[in-house]
């Protein structure tokens, strides 16, 4: 089982530049997530959205937008990176028995 | 969404047992439990969840007390490997899913 993918592993961006993170997930569930990571801290929740078709703010989600495409995908864009944006991004998915991570993306904006 | 509190770090000697507490004082009738950690340079992964009795698994035990208002983690026989930033959370209070956040957690150090 692949459960949740996320793509690319590894972005270096120009500030000003634009870019999507790629999540999807093969457990049909209906919620999805995207966190941000700073180093030496937690996880922060930038956009969620609890079935196909709906999507909320989070705590932090200024600079991004989020398209939930289906059911199975979940993108985040950053329209024009800035430095304050380096982080690492988790995406995860979930339903009652609980929430799958996928691996991260480490993104660096110069 | 209902609040966790968790002290920010712990220490273990290996192979003795571990227990993490969690507070949740204002957890609803319908949030479950949940406990995930976080290794070094990976992500979060899913330990152990209950709603109102004490639960077991391979990884770990969770104790819930009877108000529901606090539960712990115990892992039985802590590794080395077992070093990680635990997080408890309350998730699906409502049927529609909510929106998972997560605090900051309790880094556990083992020591050998």
């Amino acid at each position: 089982n692949a459960g949740v993918t996320q793509t690319p592993k590894f972005q270096v961006l120009k500030t000003g530049q634009s870019m999507t993170l790629q999540c999807a997930q093969d457990m049909n569930h209906n919620s999805m997530y995207w966190y941000r990571q700073d180093p030496g801290m937690g996880l922060r929740l930038i956009y969620y959205s609890a079935s196909e078709g709906t999507t909320d703010k989070g705590e932090v989600p200024n600079g991004y937008n989020v398209s939930r495409l289906n059911k199975r995908e979940f993108s985040l864009r950053l329209e024009s990176a800035a430095p304050s944006q380096t982080s690492v991004y988790f995406c995860a998915s979930s339903d009652r028995l609980g929430a799958f991570f996928g691996q991260g993306t480490r993104l660096t904006v110069v | 969404d209902a609040k966790t509190t968790q002290p920010n770090s712990m220490e273990s000697n290996e192979e003795e047992p571990v227990h993490l507490p969690c507070n949740h004082s204002t957890i609803s009738g319908t949030d479950y439990i949940h406990w995930y950690r976080q290794l070094p340079s990976q992500g979060p992964e899913y330990v152990i969840h209950g709603l109102t009795s004490n639960v077991n698994n391979r990884m770990a035990s969770l104790a819930i007390a009877e108000d529901r208002k606090s539960s712990t983690l115990i892992l039985h026989r802590a590794t080395l490997r077992d070093a990680a930033v635990y997080y408890c959370i309350l998730h699906w209070g409502n049927n529609a899913g909510n929106m998972l956040t997560f605090g900051g957690g309790t880094r556990l150090m083992v020591k050998p």
